[in-house]
């Protein structure tokens, strides 16, 4: 199962835009990568997810590299409640979809 | 009402005790998964069930027991709990297809083992 890298921790203030990496250089060519966060004390819940081509929903926007080695998810403006442990995951596409968390990247937004 | 479930959402248990976490949900979902997370660290599979009659091992399965009573509900048993399966556990949904397979979590449930 390909792993992904992610830093252990950002800060970003608050209004501004959060620019979260994530290093999967094994990545296969038919491999999701899946974004998704836990707030405190609550279960992880589903982000964004993307293939090849840079994606966007209500939430933030995922832009993945041309290689697909790295991605990077994008809040557009940190509020508070955006405060969270971020996990980028890769999953198989037609496979058994297994999700291997990483540690994550927890991300403290300042007011 | 949530559209997954877990119950206890808390408990407190000694070593050797045999333990049942149980899962249920409203989602339709054919797919349920038990994952536990450490302080610090993500969260790992311990047991996935793709239908009631189909169930699988994770990484971390050894010291634990699952079994789908229906497509609605997925159990974790400890049959001896120890110190070490101190952890929170999630159980999770998910349907094929749907955004990569997003799957849905539940609130958790944080289990002692003194």
């Amino acid at each position: 199962d390909a792993k992904t890298t992610q830093p252990n921790s950002m800060e970003s203030n608050e209004e501004e835009p959060v620019h979260l990496p994530c290093n999967h250089s094994t990545i296969s060519g038919t491999d999701y990568i899946h974004w998704y966060r836990q707030l405190p004390s609550q279960g992880p819940e589903y982000v964004i997810h993307g293939l090849t081509s840079n994606v966007n929903n209500r939430m933030a926007s995922l832009a993945i590299a041309e290689d697909r080695k790295s991605s990077t998810l994008i809040l557009h403006r940190a509020t508070l409640r955006d405060a969270a442990v971020y996990y980028c995951i890769l999953s198989p596409r037609g496979g058994t979809y297994k999700y291997i968390f990483g540690t994550g990247t927890r991300l403290k937004v300042l007011a | 009402d949530a559209d997954v479930t877990q119950t206890p959402r808390n408990r407190i248990t000694k070593t050797g005790k045999r333990i049942m976490l149980e899962c249920s949900q409203t989602k339709g979902h054919d797919r349920m998964y038990w994952y536990r997370q450490d302080p610090g660290l993500g969260l790992r599979l311990i047991y996935y069930s793709f239908d009631v009659k189909d169930i699988n091992k994770g990484e971390i399965s050894d010291g634990y027991s699952v079994s789908r009573q229906a497509q609605a509900k997925f159990s974790l048993s400890l049959e001896s709990a120890i110190p070490n399966q101190t952890a929170l556990y999630f159980c999770a949904t998910s349907v094929p297809g749907l955004a990569g397979n997003e799957q849905f979590f539940g609130p958790g449930t944080r289990l002692t083992v003194l």
